[in-house]
């Protein structure tokens, strides 16, 4: 099972940015969380990983609370484009391998 | 850079009969594993190879069956298809076990009739 808890749905305003929030409440301490998203009919795209601090690349960044127990993705400034399904997941990549647990994930729908 | 190449990409199948997919990772990566998605289940983990040992297994019947070649590329098959197979197949590639980033191949459509 999915050890992470995500909204359903979310909208966001084009340009404007899009914050996802994610619940891992039971997150150890070995375990990343990690950010894909799947644009309609596509596989799944690797955006951001994290331990404890926060990351930034060039699609999003990643804030991760001080005790690891919830974290945000932000787009900052979300296009048609970013219209998809966000997946959070924590792993620990020691234990588990590449092996990825899904869960329902959010549809973001980002409109003009 | 190629990214991971799933063929084929569409294919219809009848029950009971048999079907193999293919994936080629990412040139240099060692690490393949299979993803199924439906719109009941969603994704679900399959299997994962590394240096063509199979490393980890999801929780699907033995009809489900995969290897992987010395060159990286896998294969996945399914025998004694069953309506419930209907899915996308989904193949991922990564430089090696812990790796923090996956490629998605395509995938390839399976319908079972």
């Amino acid at each position: 099972d999915a050890k992470t808890t995500q909204p359903p749905s979310m909208d966001c305003a084009e340009g404007r940015a899009a914050n996802l929030p994610c619940n891992h409440s039971t997150i150890s301490g070995n375990e990343y969380v990690y950010w894909y998203r799947q644009i309609h009919s596509q596989g799944p795209q690797y955006i951001i990983h994290g331990l404890k601090n926060n990351e930034t690349n060039e699609m999003a960044s990643l804030i991760i609370t001080e005790d690891r127990k919830s974290s945000t993705l932000i787009l900052p400034h979300a296009t048609l484009r970013d219209t998809a399904v966000y997946y959070c997941i924590v792993r620990d990549p020691m234990e588990y391998g590449n092996k990825l647990v899904f869960g329902a994930g959010t549809i973001l729908r980002v409109k003009s | 850079k190629a990214g991971v190449t799933q063929t084929p990409r569409y294919l219809i199948k009848t029950r009971g009969q048999q079907v193999t997919l293919s994936c080629s990772p990412i040139s240099g990566h060692r690490s393949v594993s299979w993803y199924q998605q439906t719109p009941g289940q969603g994704l679900q983990f399959l299997f994962e190879y590394f240096s063509e040992t199979q490393r980890n297994k999801g929780n699907f019947p033995g009809r489900f069956s995969g290897r992987q070649f010395s060159n990286s590329r896998s294969e996945m098959n399914v025998s004694t298809l069953e309506l419930g197979d209907s899915a996308l197949y989904l193949c991922a590639s990564s430089w090696g076990l812990g790796s923090y980033e996956q490629y998605f191949g395509p995938g390839t459509r399976l319908t079972v009739t």
